[in-house]
C-alpha cells in the first residue's frame, strides 16, 4: 500500500507566520504535488516535482514556495501565512506513468 | 488554458444507478480521471480512461469520448457509502502532463 504521509492534520497559524508543510511518501514515487482544495473550486495545483531538487509552478504559486531534498519528502513553506491561505492542503504522489494519484490525509489549515 | 464541467450536484436512492458527467475543453488532453472524496478525507483514485470507451470496475464505470470532450462515471446499485463527492480530472500534456481537477459533483444517496 502507498503511504503519503502529511505530518499534520490540523494547523492554526497567525498572520506572518512562516508555516511549513511536510509530506512523506514510502513507495519510491518519482512524481510529488501540492494542491490546495476550497469549497466549490476542486483541487488547485500549488507545486509540483519529478525529481530531487527540482520544481515546477501550479496554477496557484504565489505566497509558496516548496522544497524537495530527498526523493521521499516534498515540503510546502508558506513564507508568510495570509488569511486568504486557510484551506485545506494535499499532498499527493505517482509513478512515472502519472496516471493515478496517491494522495495524504490533508492538513486543514486556519490562519487567524 | 483548461475548464471542467460538473453539475454541483446528484442525488438518488439506494439501489439506482446515476450518472456523473464532466466535459472538459483542452487542447493537450492526454486521459480523464475520477476521483472520490469523503468528507474529511483524501480523494481517492477510481479509474482513468485513455482511449475511448467504457471501462468497468466493479459497480463503477467510467466512459470516454474524445471527439466530443466528455466522459462519465456511472455508479451502479448505489450504496449509502457512495455518498461523497466525485472529481473527473483532465491529464494535460500543455500542463506538464498533471492533472487538472474538475469541481466536484456531490452525490447524495438517499435510503
Amino acid at each position: 500500500d502507498v503511504k503519503v504521509t502529511q505530518s499534520s492534520r490540523y494547523l492554526v497559524k497567525r498572520t506572518g507566520e512562516k508555516v511549513f508543510l511536510e509530506c512523506v511518501q514510502d513507495m519510491d514515487h518519482e512524481n510529488m504535488f501540492w494542491y490546495r482544495q476550497d469549497p466549490g473550486l476542486g483541487l488547485r495545483l500549488i507545486y509540483f516535482s519529478y525529481d530531487v531538487k527540482m520544481k515546477e509552478k501550479g496554477d496557484i504559486p504565489e505566497g509558496y514556495s516548496v522544497s524537495r531534498e530527498k526523493k521521499e519528502r516534498f515540503s510546502l513553506i508558506l513564507e508568510s501565512a495570509s488569511t486568504n491561505q486557510t484551506a485545506l492542503y494535499f499532498c499527493a504522489t505517482s509513478d512515472f506513468g502519472n496516471t493515478e494519484a496517491f494522495f495524504g490525509q490533508g492538513t486543514r489549515l486556519t490562519v487567524v | 488554458g483548461q475548464s471542467l464541467e460538473q453539475p454541483s450536484e446528484v442525488t438518488a436512492v439506494e439501489g439506482a444507478i446515476v450518472q456523473i458527467n464532466c466535459t472538459y475543453q483542452t487542447s493537450g488532453f492526454y486521459g480523464l480521471s475520477w476521483y472520490q472524496q469523503h468528507d474529511g478525507g483524501a480523494p481517492t483514485f477510481l479509474s482513468y480512461n485513455a482511449l475511448d470507451g467504457l471501462e468497468e470496475t466493479g459497480r463503477f464505470s467510467s466512459f470516454l469520448s474524445r471527439s466530443d470532450s466528455y466522459g462519465y462515471l456511472l455508479l451502479q446499485e448505489l450504496q449509502m457509502k457512495d455518498s461523497a463527492s466525485y472529481f473527473c480530472a483532465v491529464r494535460d500534456k500543455n500542463y506538464g502532463q498533471n492533472f487538472v481537477f474538475g469541481p466536484g459533483t456531490r452525490l447524495s444517496v438517499l435510503p
